[in-house]
């Protein structure tokens, strides 16, 4: 079974300039997450999806970044335009959900991250 | 404000020796904690979880301990290898599908 997979592994862009982050999480799996690391600090949530839809959005910095979930299987993460902080690791995490108890929504597989890097 | 602490950046042990990682909390609300490790390049991956009725879990050489008065959790590796050196994450999981973690802490085990 592919494990989540993430692309690119780094990005290096210039303030101003768009970057899209994808995530393609474990087939089947119905809770799609996105978080970001900056270096050295916690593992900061940005939103959740339930298949296609938005559940929890609240960590989403500001209006700069767009998250998708196209027909409820990949993800995109776009920001635009980029800042200086918004530089760290970027994280996608997916999980089984629905009605089969906690543990398959809690025990969440991660991808190895997106390293953005905005000079 | 960080809900989820964890105050040693890291720690350093003995191949075969105990390994303690710490993490305090502020909110009575979550409903289960969890423990992640993670390598280098890696994203991380689920280690051990707790329930916020217990006290305690075990998984062959890890338990974690869980102190609801202290608001305190607590991974216990015993006994420590070489292969565990990596960065442990805390984390609370509220029943609205949110995780909250920590800023981790860098294990070193000493061969």
């Amino acid at each position: 079974e592919a494990g989540v997979t993430q692309f690119p592994s780094h990005s290096v862009i210039e303030k101003g300039q768009t970057v899209t982050l994808r995530c393609d999480p474990i087939s089947g799996h119905d809770n799609l997450y996105w978080y970001r690391r900056v270096m050295g600090k916690e593992i900061k949530f940005l939103l959740h999806f339930v298949k296609e839809s938005k559940q929890d959005e609240s960590g989403m910095p500001n209006n700069r970044f767009l998250a998708e979930r196209t027909g409820g299987t990949y993800s995109t993460l776009k920001v635009q335009p980029a800042e200086l902080e918004d530089s760290g690791v970027y994280f996608c995490a997916s999980s089984q959900g629905g009605d089969r108890g906690p543990r398959y929504s809690y025990e969440q597989y991660f991808g190895p991250g997106t390293r953005l890097t905005v000079t | 404000d960080q809900q989820v602490k964890q105050n040693s950046p890291s720690l350093s042990v003995q191949e075969g020796r105990i390994s303690i990682l710490n993490c305090d909390y502020t909110n009575s609300m979550f409903d289960y904690f969890l423990w992640y490790k993670k390598y280098p390049a890696e994203g991380p991956t689920f280690l051990i979880s707790i329930s916020s009725i217990k006290d305690k879990n075990e998984d062959g050489r890890f338990t974690v301990f869980l102190n609801k008065s202290a608001k305190h959790l607590s991974l216990h590796i015993v006994p420590s290898q070489p292969g565990d050196s990596a960065v442990y994450f805390c984390a609370a999981y509220t029943g609205g599908f949110k995780t909250i973690f920590g800023a981790g802490t860098r294990l070193f085990v000493k061969a």
